[in-house]
């Protein structure tokens, strides 16, 4: 069975800093890796994905996210926060063969303080 | 753009009652999830259809909780009956499915039951 661990319930950073929310995992065989975010009371919102190829992968609103397979780790990053990018994000895996649906971390609550 | 669409936004209801959640797919995509996701923690999937077949439902909990897809498009999830601990955010995913799934899950906005 496929898991996901969100070591920190929370992250605070200062506007204008770099941020990364981490993420670590274990999967049967070759993962397929995601991360989404959310606001309150709206669903989840795809951010990026780590299928093949490339280790460093880039997403939405400047979002990037680093695959190491050898730390099963699939750290969430950005070179500069903002304030609107205060939310909840969670790391998602599923195998890459069998079960399609996502298992999903715990989350994290991102801060960005002004 | 295409979105999830999902109904009701918010449901109270007492313990014991029947209570539905309908999920509109975005149009094209075979596959169709529930994940309920509990205050705090992330969601965890409840039932998995691929086009009107249900092809995951291992952790749904049968002996209260329905699904169905009848014609390979929208889906309704049912309770019944309520009970206090299925007060969660039910969400609502889809996802192209077959050959030319990019993987990714586009979520709904979510119902949000509160069982009083």
């Amino acid at each position: 069975a496929q898991s996901v661990a969100q070591p920190e319930d929370q992250v605070n950073v200062a506007e204008g800093n770099p941020l990364t929310v981490k993420c670590t995992y274990s999967v049967s065989g070759n993962p397929y890796l995601f991360w989404y975010v959310q606001y309150p009371n709206r669903g989840l919102q795809f951010l990026l994905k780590y299928i093949t190829g490339d280790n460093l992968v880039k997403g939405s609103y400047g979002f990037e996210a680093e695959f190491n397979k050898s730390q099963t780790s699939f750290h969430l990053k950005k070179p500069s926060a903002l304030v609107s990018d205060s939310a909840l994000y969670f790391c998602a895996v599923r195998p890459y063969t069998g079960r399609r649906a996502l298992t999903f971390g715990s989350g994290t609550r991102l801060q960005v303080q002004p | 753009e295409a979105e999830v669409a999902q109904s009701p936004r918010y449901k109270i209801t007492e313990k014991s009652q029947a209570v539905a959640f309908w999920c509109d797919p975005i149009s094209g995509h075979a596959t169709l999830y529930w994940y309920r996701q509990i205050l705090g923690q992330g969601p965890e999937l409840l039932v998995q259809f691929q086009d009107e077949s249900v092809v995951d439902d291992s952790q749904l909990p049968k002996d209260r909780f329905s699904a169905e897809r009848l014609k390979g498009v929208d889906s309704t999830l049912k309770i019944q009956p309520a009970e206090l601990g299925d007060s969660a955010m039910y969400l609502c995913a889809s996802s192209l499915g077959g050959p030319q799934d990019s993987y990714e899950q586009y979520f709904g906005p979510g119902t949000r039951l509160t069982v009083t």
